[in-house]
């Protein structure tokens, strides 16, 4: 079954605690990227990967890092959480790039709070 | 910036058809028309896609006229378990296509 699997499905931390939330994905997909999603600003990307060793800043990549060695996981690293990086994250990967006419996987999601 | 333009809200009844329309005026001509559902804390689903005319798959139709600078998503005889948010996207041809830019959706909402 084609799909993207990420964890923790829920986290809760402590300020400036590093962690790491991890994505992986069974389709051979070269496009991977990380959402997260606030009430009433909707989904925005925070970073993008084309390939292995290819990442790229999406709209809100700040306090966060990413990171692809191997082309089926695309981790999200948070150094230092702070609570402003509460929300629901999901990560995503597509065969091309996402936006195009193509379709998108999204994970389950990782509600994750920093208190 | 999404660059979609979608109802905020919409209510129907089960068994009822629902036309969700899609503003999308500066689309450029190699974007695609994609729309996604999601249901609370779940990561969007792929629903359809088109470039122009009509489009229809198991779930839903797409519409999209000959200027393409709007669609329209038809859900045919709606039930319950098909409230949820709706986003409406465009090809983002400013980004090389890196990225969804989702706007606010289209909160359905289906009634007994």
């Amino acid at each position: 079954e084609a799909q993207v699997t990420q964890n923790p499905r829920y986290l809760i931390t402590v300020t400036g605690k590093k962690l790491t939330v991890t994505c992986s994905q069974n389709m051979n997909h070269e496009y991977m990227s990380w959402y997260r999603q606030d009430p009433g600003l909707g989904l925005r990307q925070i970073y993008y990967s084309m390939n292995v060793e290819a990442t790229d800043k999406g709209d809100v990549p700040e306090g966060y890092k990413v990171s692809r060695k191997e082309k089926r996981n695309f981790p999200l690293i948070l150094e230092s959480p702070s609570p402003n990086q509460t929300s629901l994250y999901f990560c995503a990967s597509s065969s091309t790039g996402q936006g195009s006419n193509t379709e998108a996987f999204f994970g389950q999601g990782t509600r994750l709070t920093v208190v | 910036l999404a660059k979609t333009t979608q109802p905020i809200s919409m209510d129907s009844y089960e068994g009822q058809e629902v036309n969700i329309t899609c503003s999308h005026n500066n689309i450029a001509t190699n974007d695609y028309i994609t729309w996604y559902q999601q249901f609370p804390s779940q990561g969007p689903r792929f629903i359809i896609q088109g470039y122009k005319t009509k489009v229809t798959n198991e779930v839903a139709s797409l519409f999209i006229p000959a200027d393409r600078k709007s669609s329209t998503l038809s859900l045919p005889r709606v039930s319950l378990s098909d409230t949820a948010v709706y986003y409406c996207l465009v090809g983002d041809a400013d980004t090389g296509f890196q990225k969804l830019v989702f706007g606010t959706g289209t909160r359905l909402l289906v009634s007994p």
